[in-house]
């Protein structure tokens, strides 16, 4: 596609809940990444996908926490037990190849926990 | 003390005004200094992009990176309502993990007709 798409663009969802956020990055850019941004601050990095496999994990804040992108191309992030303190956008960049050059973001998702 | 420090505003200027923007970081390590914008609801775009010390112009705009102070800093000139927007400063490492950006707070401008 032209950009990288996020879905759903608005999510709210019960404390302890499961819920998925979807990226599906520029067609062609290998690399992608999750970010994090709370209201009143930049983004946060959580992880790093170079084709299928999770390069960096470090930023992801504890276990409730996962991602995949099992075919090099969509990714989802999977947030377990929500909590209120989860709520912030999800930003999904991606990039041609690995490095700090050339990422596009996403217009992210909106995630309220209640 | 975070890694990158920015002052959030909000900072309101009239159209025409030149507008300077900045940020100061403690890593030593940080090698690579961006600026993005990101309009309401919307993604961070990459707006100026510099390695290591030194200036850089883009029509506008232009970035200044001193790194023996850790400060950089974003000059807008002749500055439009359409640059309403928050403005981040990013900055990744010169190793392995260059990929990894860390963000200011981002500053809040708005450009008055």
């Amino acid at each position: 596609g032209a950009g990288v798409s996020q879905t759903p663009s608005n999510k709210v969802t019960e404390k302890g809940k499961y819920v998925e956020l979807r990226c599906d990055p520029i067609s062609g850019h290998t690399a992608l990444y999750w970010y994090r941004q709370s209201l009143g601050q930049g983004p946060e990095f959580l992880i790093y996908f170079q084709g299928t496999g999770a390069a960096d994990d470090s930023g992801l804040p504890n276990d409730r926490f996962f991602a995949v992108r099992p075919e090099g191309s969509v990714s989802t992030l999977k947030i377990q037990r929500t909590e209120r303190g989860d709520s912030a956008v999800y930003l999904c960049a991606s990039s041609l190849t690995s490095g700090n050059y050339g990422y596009t973001f996403g217009s992210g998702t909106r995630l309220t926990v209640v | 003390q975070k890694e990158v420090e920015q002052d959030p505003g909000p900072l309101s200027v009239p159209e025409g005004a030149i507008v300077s923007l900045n940020c100061t970081y403690s890593n030593s390590a940080f090698q690579y200094f961006m600026w993005y914008r990101q309009y309401s609801r919307k993604g961070p775009e990459l707006l100026m992009y510099t390695y290591s010390s030194g200036n850089k112009e883009d029509g506008r705009f232009t970035a200044q990176v001193d790194k023996s102070s850790k400060y950089i800093s974003l000059f807008i000139r002749d500055s439009q309502p359409s640059d309403s927007a928050t403005y981040l400063c990013a900055m990744s490492d010169g190793g392995g993990s260059n990929y990894k950006l860390t963000f200011g707070k981002g500053t809040l401008l708005t450009v008055n007709p």
